[in-house]
């Protein structure tokens, strides 16, 4: 049974640039959250999403972060216009339900330029 | 005060012995209650959850829960040099149970010496 998958693991913008993120649930997990863990700092929540719908955005930045989860594919995280402040971990955990338990994806490393 | 607390350490302990790990929390009403361990540069990866007043035994691990006193704890028996990790305290509050956020603690550094 494949885990929560990421991808890319690493990826490079330069300022000003969009960077998007992908996230996979595991098999048979239909809710998905968004964490992000800037340098030295926690693991903080950005966004909670089902299938087409965002439940729960109270940890997103309101200008140029934005999220999704289309009845087909993966979920996505956007930031656009990237600033150095962006570069962290950024982690996609999926569940079963919104109480159970969160298994995280190996994360993507942005490093903004 | 924040939301979720923890000693960010290092704790550290000889090989054999066991590690303590402590975490308070604000809210009263917190539901679900998680232990995570990390490595550097690593994602969390789930070791413990806990719904209930009282003890949850895993393998080397055991998980106390406290809700009156607002405590979680996470005891790791038999520590070995590969326990060596950071440890996260992550917590549903009653706030957020129904939407899945975790609030995380800023986690305990945890070191198995030989």
């Amino acid at each position: 049974n494949a885990g929560v998958m990421q991808n890319p693991r690493h990826l490079v913008r330069r300022r000003g640039q969009e960077a998007r993120l992908r996230c996979s649930p595991m098999k048979g997990h239909s809710h998905v959250y968004w964490y992000r863990q800037l340098p030295e700092e926690g693991l903080k929540f950005m966004v909670y999403l089902q299938k087409e719908n965002i439940i729960d955005e109270s940890g997103m930045p309101k200008e140029r972060f934005s999220a999704e989860f289309p009845k087909e594919g993966p979920s996505i995280l956007r930031i656009q216009q990237v600033v150095r402040g962006d570069s962290a971990a950024y982690f996609c955990a999926s569940s079963t339900s919104a109480r159970n338990e969160q298994y995280f994806g190996p994360g993507t490393r942005l490093t903004v330029t | 005060q924040k939301e979720v607390e923890q000693n960010s350490g290092p704790l550290s302990v000889p090989e054999g012995a066991i590690a303590s790990l402590n975490c308070t929390y604000s809210d009263r009403g917190s539901q679900s209650f998680f232990w995570y361990r990390q490595y550097s540069g690593k994602s969390p990866e789930l070791i413990m959850s806990i719904y209930s007043n009282g003890d949850k035994e895993d393998g080397r691990f055991t998980a106390q829960l406290n809700k009156a006193s607002q405590y979680v704890s996470l005891l790791i028996r038999d520590s070995q040099p590969s326990d060596s990790a950071t440890y996260l305290c992550a917590v549903n509050s009653r706030f957020s149970s129904n939407t899945g956020k975790l609030i995380f603690g800023q986690g305990t550094t945890l070191q198995v010496k030989p």
